[in-house]
């Protein structure tokens, strides 16, 4: 089953502009991690969030953590050609120790040059 | 360079075949994991393995077997390939606790068809 669900599925910008994604997912998490996947390749960790902090920064990289909503969203500001990619958000499926993430469907962002 | 290594790359298969698909991790890593990538479907969990030794159980193990006879290895077999098994396959390794600080290590995926 799907834990978490990204929104939009696609979205298309111009560089420069900033892109914004949302993730929702179903119950309770103890971090939530971003994960870029570039055409043909694995997948790129790139941010985590705890379930006790509601905003974090990485670079041009934005992650906020709305625990009562059970969603999270990612900016990318002043976006490049190269952020073009899909974007999935992955929450830890349980505690049980074995660190087994969940991923979502996917965004899949074009920068437009 | 460090990192998780599939082998091979792109493989075709009939139906009723079988096949291997290698993960190696030079990490150290004790936790390794292979999803499937399908479109529209994000990556479902098939198996995965806390140790060596070890393997269990994910969303999606019906039709693969695995194992962890090495640390820095783990297999997945399909006994007898179905269309239904097209797709492309990510191993992923984790460091433990430490997963929820940088989170998976990728390999390059696997594309697996099967016709």
């Amino acid at each position: 089953s799907q834990q978490g669900e990204e929104d939009p599925q696609a979205l298309s910008i111009q560089e420069g502009e900033n892109a914004t994604m949302n993730c929702s997912y179903k119950t309770s998490i103890n971090n939530l991690q971003w994960y870029r996947q570039n055409s043909g390749r694995g997948l790129v960790h790139l941010i985590l969030i705890r379930s006790n902090e509601r905003e974090k920064h990485s670079g041009r990289l934005r992650v906020t953590l709305d625990t009562s909503k059970k969603s999270s969203s990612l900016l990318i500001t002043a976006s490049r050609a190269a952020d073009t990619a899909s974007y999935f958000c992955a929450t830890e499926d349980d505690s049980s120790g074995t660190y087994k993430y969940i991923f979502g469907t996917g965004t899949r962002l074009k920068v437009l040059a | 360079n460090a990192g998780v290594t599939q082998t091979p790359k792109f493989r075709v298969l009939k139906t009723g075949q079988s096949m291997t698909l290698l993960c190696a991790q030079d990490m150290n890593h004790e936790y390794m994991y292979w999803y499937r990538q399908d479109p529209g479907m994000g990556l479902r969990l098939i198996h995965y393995s806390v140790g060596e030794g070890t393997t269990a159980k994910g969303e999606v193990p019906d039709g693969y077997n695995v194992s962890r006879l090495k640390k820095q290895n783990f297999l997945l077999g399909l006994e007898s390939a179905a269309p239904s098994q097209t797709s492309v396959y990510f191993c992923a390794s984790s460091y433990g606790g430490t997963t929820i600080y940088y989170g998976y290590t990728f390999g390059s995926g696997t594309r697996l068809t099967v016709v």
